[in-house]
């Protein structure tokens, strides 16, 4: 089983829906979660940390659920410019160990 | 937020050549540095981990001898792809960990070798 997983899509969904999707993780003693986001032959950058008690920035929601091991990304009124490709991070608790999922491709269509 | 610049951000080289890709952390001491490939439509893949001061972790199946990574300062990493040759032609993405954990990444590095 690999350490973070995420489903690859792609999700294509018509431009203003709510789309959600998970990363699961394996390790247990994980402390850190993130998501990252990567467009098209650019560098990923972080969109948002996740926190125990959730967080939510505008039109996105990341939560964590430690008993079941995963992470969820919610995105509301989806826009065209969400196209891409979102990747969960998770840390074993050090700098050596920052694990990245392998991304999940979103495509909003008009 | 942090700043992680990488150069070149794209370089053509002859087969048989060495390319030097550099990664620096402009405003923050990173003592870990990931170093990336990403193969069109692919998502990243791990290369090596570099450690400052010390030799770097490379993943099962990347030769260390091709892709040489030497991590000196705590604001430097280099990759060094030894006799490249066109099927390593790829993105090449480094990424610095600052004290909370998160990863910023350079712009990326597009080479390819003809």
């Amino acid at each position: 089983r690999k350490e973070v997983e995420q489903d690859p899509g792609p999700f294509n969904v018509p431009e203003g829906a709510t789309v959600a999707f998970n990363c699961t993780y394996s390790n247990s003693a994980s402390q850190s979660f993130f998501w990252y986001r990567q467009d098209c032959r650019k560098e990923p950058k972080l969109l948002m940390s996740v926190y125990s008690s959730g967080n939510e920035d505008g039109r996105f929601t990341a939560q964590l659920n430690r008993a079941s091991q995963y992470i969820s990304l919610l995105i509301r009124d989806s826009k065209l410019s969400d196209s891409a490709t979102y990747l969960c991070v998770v840390n074993g608790g050090s700098a050596s160990k920052i694990i990245f999922g392998s991304g999940t491709r979103l495509s909003i269509r008009p | 937020g942090a700043v992680v610049s990488q150069h070149p951000s794209w370089v053509i080289c002859k087969s048989g050549t060495s390319v030097k890709i550099e990664c620096r952390s402009l405003d923050f001491q990173a003592t870990t540095m990931f170093w990336y490939r990403q193969f069109p439509k692919q998502s990243l893949m791990l290369m090596a981990t570099s450690n400052e001061g010390s030799k770097a972790t490379y993943e099962q199946g990347v030769e260390k001898d091709k892709f040489l990574i030497n991590h000196a300062s705590l604001t430097l990493s280099t990759l060094t792809v030894t006799s490249a040759h066109p099927e390593d032609s790829s993105f090449y993405i480094c990424s610095a960990v600052d004290r909370g954990f998160k990863a910023f990444f350079g712009q990326g590095t597009r080479l390819t070798v003809v």
